[in-house]
Parts: structure tokens; C-alpha cells; sequence
């Protein structure tokens, strides 16, 4: 069966500092990954996806970014991080058989101080 | 942009009682998904819709893919205390695209 695991769990970082937060996959090949940011009592928005290692879309101009240096491994990262970085952030895979069914992983909470 | 509204945005219920929420818009979608999130955690896939018109249950959740493509409800039979949560509609404009509701809070009551 598939599994997704994200780390850290929880993170607390200053203003300015860089981001790496990882997304891995387990039990399937080629799989869609996506990135989302879940502000504190909103719905999900939508940061970056990719189809294949080194294919990156991203969504929302702002200053993160997003990395797939593997199948199945999926990095969002920031050089300077900002206070309104701050949220809930998910990464979730599909497999596109014409159907895009999403399943998440269990979220990583970034505070930034 | 696309919206999805979802509601009621938040509902509080006795045990027991059955549960119903739904997400509409302005857009058509050719996928409906409905996730349940627990707090500090992230959305686990409840239900996935196809097609048009499609009634779909998972134990006593039953969901039902609207027929203009453009809304979807999903209910709850006899709630129990571990149905408490966020629940959220997601709508599949187009492939890796999906706009999520800004969900429904369910606190149940013993």
C-alpha cells in the first residue's frame, strides 16, 4: 500500500531564515505531488504540483519554492522566510489514470517568529 | 478566482442525529472529493465522486455528485462522537487542479 511521509512534524524558525521542509512516497512510481498551505481555520490553497522529477508548477507567485530531485521526493524551500509564511503545509500525491484522486500526508506546522 | 461555498460553516449536533453539508459554485467539475481533518493532522479521503448524478456511500457517509456538475452534499447517519472534525469539499476543475471549500466544522454532542 502507498504511504506519504512528511518532516518534520513541527517547525519554528525566525524571520529571514531558510526553509526545507521534505515529502516522500512510498508504494508507488511516478506519482503526481503537490504542495498546499492551510491557513489556521481556512480551506487548502494550492502552492506548486509536479508530474515528473524536475517538472515544478507553481500556483501562487510568492517566496517559496518547490524542488523534485526524485520520483518520489518533493522539498519546498525558502531562502528567507517571511512572518506571513507561517501555516499548515501539506503534500499530497496522486496517480493520474484520468482520475486524480488526492491522498495527503499528515502536514508539517511551520511557525514563524 | 473559483470558489467553492461550502456549508454550513460550522454545526453542532447530538449524538445520534444525522449530519448534511454541501459545496456549491460557478464552475463545473468533473471530480468531487470529500476529506475529513482532525486537528493537527492532515485530510483523510472519505469519498470520491465521477460522474454526474453519482450516489456514493462509504459505512454511513453517503455522497452524491450533483447533476449540473457545479455542487455536492455529503451526510452523516447517526453521528458519533469520533465524527467530530473539519470536513472539506475539493472540486477538480482540471487535471492537478482541485479548489478546496473552506470546510465544515462538526462538534458533536454526547
Amino acid at each position: 500500500s502507498q504511504t506519504i511521509h512528511q518532516w518534520p512534524a513541527t517547525l519554528v524558525q525566525p524571520v529571514g531564515s531558510p526553509l526545507s521542509l521534505e515529502c516522500t512516497v512510498e508504494g508507488t512510481s511516478n506519482p503526481n505531488l503537490y504542495w498546499y498551505r492551510q491557513a489556521a481555520g481556512r480551506g487548502l490553497q494550492l502552492l506548486f504540483y509536479s508530474v515528473g522529477i524536475g517538472q515544478i508548477s507553481s500556483e501562487v507567485p510568492q517566496n517559496l519554492s518547490a524542488s523534485r530531485p526524485q520520483d518520489r521526493q518533493f522539498i519546498l524551500s525558502s531562502k528567507k522566510l517571511l512572518l506571513s509564511d507561517s501555516g499548515f503545509y501539506l503534500c499530497a500525491w496522486s496517480v493520474d489514470r484520468g482520475i486524480d484522486t488526492q491522498y495527503f500526508g499528515p502536514g508539517t506546522r511551520l511557525t514563524v517568529l | 478566482g473559483q470558489q467553492l461555498n461550502q456549508s454550513p460553516q460550522s454545526m453542532f449536533i447530538q449524538e445520534g442525529e444525522d449530519v448534511s453539508m454541501n459545496c456549491t459554485s460557478s464552475s463545473i467539475f468533473n471530480t468531487w472529493l470529500w476529506y475529513k481533518q482532525d486537528p493537527g493532522e492532515g485530510p483523510v479521503l472519505l469519498i470520491a465522486l465521477y460522474k454526474a448524478g453519482e450516489l456514493t456511500s462509504n459505512g454511513r457517509l453517503t455522497a452524491q455528485f450533483g447533476i449540473t456538475r457545479k455542487d455536492s452534499f455529503l451526510n452523516i447517519s447517526a453521528s458519533i462522537p469520533s465524527d467530530v472534525g473539519i470536513y472539506f469539499c475539493a472540486g477538480q476543475l482540471v487535471s492537478y487542479k482541485y479548489i478546496f471549500g473552506t470546510g465544515t466544522r462538526l462538534k458533536v454532542l454526547a
